[in-house]
Formats: structure tokens, C-alpha cells, sequence
């Protein structure tokens, strides 16, 4: 098994431009979620999907669309970049409700000019 | 809501020392815990985690954490510290009842001293 698998590794944005960060996974998981990690501030939910079809806002959403058609895939779009945005973000993956260990990709990190 | 604090931002330790390092959370009920460390440049690796049933779990790397209810803490240990556990740690909270959503603590970075 891959795992979680996360691409681009890294990307530099200018501002108002858009891009999509990808995520999958192989593990037939159910649960899936985004998270940004930034200095001094751990890793913070940004969206997350409960199943195919099926996404909710984490505690910064702003700025970030997500959508779940597959089990498998989960991409993160910035609709229209902007400095506050530079971080690392993490995709993660982990079995249904109940079983909450999550399986961390290796992340991407972007810089917003 | 449920909420984690780790105490400490920053330990730094000698190698073969004892480590320990802090987490309280905050949670209605029996919570889901995890430890993972982060190493520069990785993702989050899963070291330990506690369900239910023995409060003191065993982790890899030699790792180990004790549940006290009592004292709403998660606190990793280790007996003897190596220069490769140099790393970032998080602790984080999972809900029962909330689809599998966590809640990190900030991290604690640990340096080891030669």
C-alpha cells in the first residue's frame, strides 16, 4: 500500500492565483481530512469528509473548497491564493467513525507571494 | 468542545536521560487519545494510542503513556532517550461521536543533547 499520498511536495503561488493540492489514499478509508500546520500553531482542520459525497468545514475553512467523488481521492482547492495561506498542509485518512487513528501524508508546502 | 494543551513548546534532554512530556485534554466524556511525532520535513507518524481498558499503553520506539482520568492527562514517557527521538510530538484528542475529528495540541519539540 501507498498510504496517503500528497502532490504537489511544494508549490510557490502568486497571489490570486488558484490551484489544487491532491490527496489519495489506498487504504479504503472512509474518513479524510485537511489540515494546515504553521509555526507555534499545531495542526489546524481545514475541511474533512465523512465518505464519498459527503464534506464539512473544520475551523478555518475560509478560502478552501473541497469535494469527495471517490473514496479514494480528497483535493483541496484555493480559489484564489493569498499570503495568509503559506503553511504546510497535511492530508490525512483514517477508518469510519469509531476509529480515529489517522494516516498522514508527507505533505505540501506552499508559499504565497 | 473537546481541546488539547501541551504544556511545553520546547524540552530539551540529554541522550540515554528519562523524557516525559505533557498533555492535558479537555473532553465530555472517555476520549480517544493519540500520540504522533513529527519528524523535520514528514508527516505525523502514529506512536500510541489509548481506547479503552489499560491506562498505560505501549507505543513503538519505546515509547509509553499513561490515561489518568482523574488528572485529564496523556503524558509520554520514555526510559532512555536516543538522538534520533529528536522530533516534533503532538497530542491530540478524538471524538467518539464526531466522525473521527481530532483535536491537536501545538506540539512540543524535543532536542536531544549528544
Amino acid at each position: 500500500n501507498a498510504g496517503v499520498t500528497q502532490t504537489p511536495k511544494f508549490q510557490v503561488l502568486k497571489t490570486g492565483q488558484s490551484m489544487t493540492l491532491q490527496c489519495a489514499q489506498d487504504m479504503n478509508h472512509e474518513y479524510m481530512s485537511w489540515y494546515r500546520q504553521d509555526p507555534g500553531m499545531g495542526l489546524r482542520l481545514i475541511h474533512y469528509s465523512v465518505g464519498a459525497g459527503i464534506t464539512d468545514q473544520g475551523e478555518v475553512p475560509n478560502g478552501y473548497n473541497v469535494s469527495r467523488s471517490t473514496t479514494e481521492d480528497f483535493p483541496l482547492r484555493l480559489l484564489s491564493a493569498a499570503p495568509s495561506q503559506t503553511s504546510v498542509y497535511f492530508c490525512a485518512s483514517s477508518l469510519r467513525q469509531g476509529v480515529n487513528e489517522q494516516f498522514f501524508g508527507p505533505g505540501t508546502r506552499l508559499t504565497v507571494l | 468542545a473537546q481541546s488539547v494543551t501541551q504544556p511545553d513548546i520546547h524540552i530539551t534532554v540529554s541522550e540515554g536521560a528519562s523524557l516525559e512530556l505533557r498533555c492535558n485534554y479537555s473532553y465530555g466524556a472517555t476520549p480517544y487519545l493519540f500520540w504522533y511525532v513529527q519528524s523535520p520535513g514528514q508527516g505525523l507518524q502514529l506512536l500510541l494510542k489509548y481506547f479503552s481498558g489499560d491506562t498505560l499503553v505501549q507505543g513503538i520506539k519505546g515509547f509509553e503513556a499513561e490515561f489518568k482520568r482523574s488528572q485529564s492527562s496523556f503524558n509520554l514517557r520514555k526510559p532512555s532517550v536516543h538522538w534520533s527521538d529528536a522530533a516534533e510530538y503532538f497530542c491530540a484528542v478524538g471524538a467518539r461521536t464526531n466522525a473521527g475529528k481530532s483535536t491537536f495540541g501545538d506540539g512540543t519539540t524535543l532536542t536531544v543533547k549528544p
